[in-house]
């Protein structure tokens, strides 16, 4: 079963401009972390956030944490034509298995 | 340093068939994970290996698939027989980091049963 929900589905801007992408959780956690997929291709870590920190940034990335509401946002900033890929969130369960629980993901699409 | 490399890339085989998929972790990563990640989804754990010990292998439908990870470095993952719902992206990754921590996923095996 899949913990965290991504919101939207599906996302499609110009370049240049933010996009904004949101996940929430169902459990407790100890990180949540971000992940970068092209298609066919594999997924690349982006970016975590700890269960005690509310926001981190990384270059043009910035992720929030609302452990309260169990959720979290990944803005990208300016955005660019190679950022189009699939974003999940995954999340690292507090006491857990070590295993990472994902989203089902959402589509960026960045137009040129 | 070569990161976690997973062979085949794809695989076509006709259902009822077998099919084997191997990956070769970091060295030095002790974890090695295998995902399942149908298509419009997330990817979903099968097996976690530490060092050659399976420990989590609750997700994994012990009837048709199995795993090895014989001297605690490279894996296989089988899958006897294939069914027409295991077509789906088999990614392998391993991490040196409890926590959650550390991952690095490979380029996956995308399998298409016909």
């Amino acid at each position: 079963s899949q913990q965290g929900e991504e919101d939207p589905q599906a996302l499609s801007i110009q370049e240049g401009e933010n996009a904004t992408m949101n996940c929430s959780y169902k459990t407790s956690i100890n990180n949540l972390q971000w992940y970068r997929q092209n298609s066919g291709r594999g997924l690349v870590h982006l970016i975590l956030i700890r269960s005690n920190e509310r926001e981190k940034h990384s270059g043009r990335l910035r992720v929030t944490l609302d452990t309260s509401k169990k959720s979290s946002s990944l803005l990208i900033t300016a955005s660019r034509a190679a950022d189009t890929a699939s974003y999940f969130c995954a999340t690292a369960l507090q006491g857990g298995s070590e295993k990472l629980v994902f989203g089902k993901g959402t589509k960026l699409t960045v137009n040129p | 340093e070569a990161g976690v490399v997973q062979s085949p890339r794809y695989k076509i085989i006709e259902k009822k068939q077998p099919v084997a998929f191997w990956c070769n972790p970091i060295s030095g990563h002790n974890t090695l994970y295998w995902y399942r990640q149908n298509l419009g989804q997330g990817p979903e754990l099968l097996i976690r290996y530490e060092n050659e010990e399976a420990v989590d292998d609750s997700q994994l439908p012990k009837d048709r698939f199995s795993a090895e990870r014989l001297k605690g470095v490279d894996s296989t993952l089988k899958i006897q027989p294939a069914e027409l719902g295991d077509s789906a992206v088999y990614l392998c990754a391993s991490s040196w980091r409890t926590g959650g921590l550390g991952y690095t996923f490979g380029s996956g095996t995308r399998l298409t049963v016909v």
